[in-house]
């Protein structure tokens, strides 16, 4: 069981490239999310998913777009590398149960994260 | 909006000590609170979860008590060891919300010495 697999774990690009970062669960989780960790500032939201076809915006989407064609697979797509993108990027899945009594009950497996530079 | 707020870092301890890192959260109604651990070089892991008020969580010696009135979910352990060397996130998400929205605080850095 894989769990969340991101590729690459280290990437260097210059300013103004392109690049996807990818993302798949084997899980069958219905929602991916995409985040971004920079010191001192926790992990702050940048897409995520709620199933197949549905994407939305999270705290930090300029410059960033998603797609989710499949269950399985949240591609991150960076259209124009600036260096204020340098970062750790971090992708995870969950589920999400809700029993009248008991409430949301669910919690987040992460991949391993792409540390990305932007020169 | 919602916020998460934890004592700041680093934390440095000795081995065997207690272990404390306080979290605060402001959020609407009841959301479901979470620690989640990461060691160097890795991802995140959830480590323990509450998802109502007065629960407790706890795993691999570590708790926390969800309490509504303080709006709090400090984690404790009672004797820490030097593999707890790591940086812990609070976490919470939003009831009845789409779950993938969670509001993370900054990280606390612990360090344990032998």
């Amino acid at each position: 069981n894989a769990g969340v697999t991101q590729t690459p774990k280290f990437q260097v690009l210059k300013t103004g490239q392109s690049m996807t970062l990818q993302c798949a669960q084997d899980m069958n989780h219905e929602y991916m999310s995409w985040y971004r960790q920079d010191p001192g500032m926790g992990l702050r939201l940048i897409h995520y998913s709620v199933g197949a076809g549905i994407t939305d915006q999270g705290e930090v989407p300029n410059g960033y777009n998603v797609s989710r064609s499949t269950t399985e697979d949240f591609p991150l797509r960076l259209l124009s590398a600036a260096p204020s993108q340098t970062s750790v990027y971090f992708c995870a899945s969950t589920y999400a149960s809700r029993h009248p009594k008991q409430g949301q009950d669910y919690g987040y497996t992460f991949g391993s994260g792409t540390r990305l530079t932007v020169v | 909006g919602n916020s998460v707020t934890q004592m700041e870092g680093p934390v440095t301890l000795s081995e065997e000590a207690f272990l404390t890192i306080n979290c605060t959260y402001t959020a609407t109604g009841y959301p479901s609170l979470f620690w989640y651990v990461q060691y160097p070089g890795e991802g995140l892991q959830l480590l323990l979860k509450a998802t109502k008020a007065d629960d407790k969580g706890s795993n691999k010696g570590f708790e926390a008590t969800y309490r509504k009135e303080t709006t709090s979910f400090h984690l404790e352990k009672g004797s820490v060891q030097v593999s707890d060397s790591a940086v812990y996130f609070c976490a919470l998400s939003e009831e009845n919300t789409n779950a993938g929205k969670s509001t993370f605080g900054d990280g606390t850095t612990l360090t344990v010495k032998p």
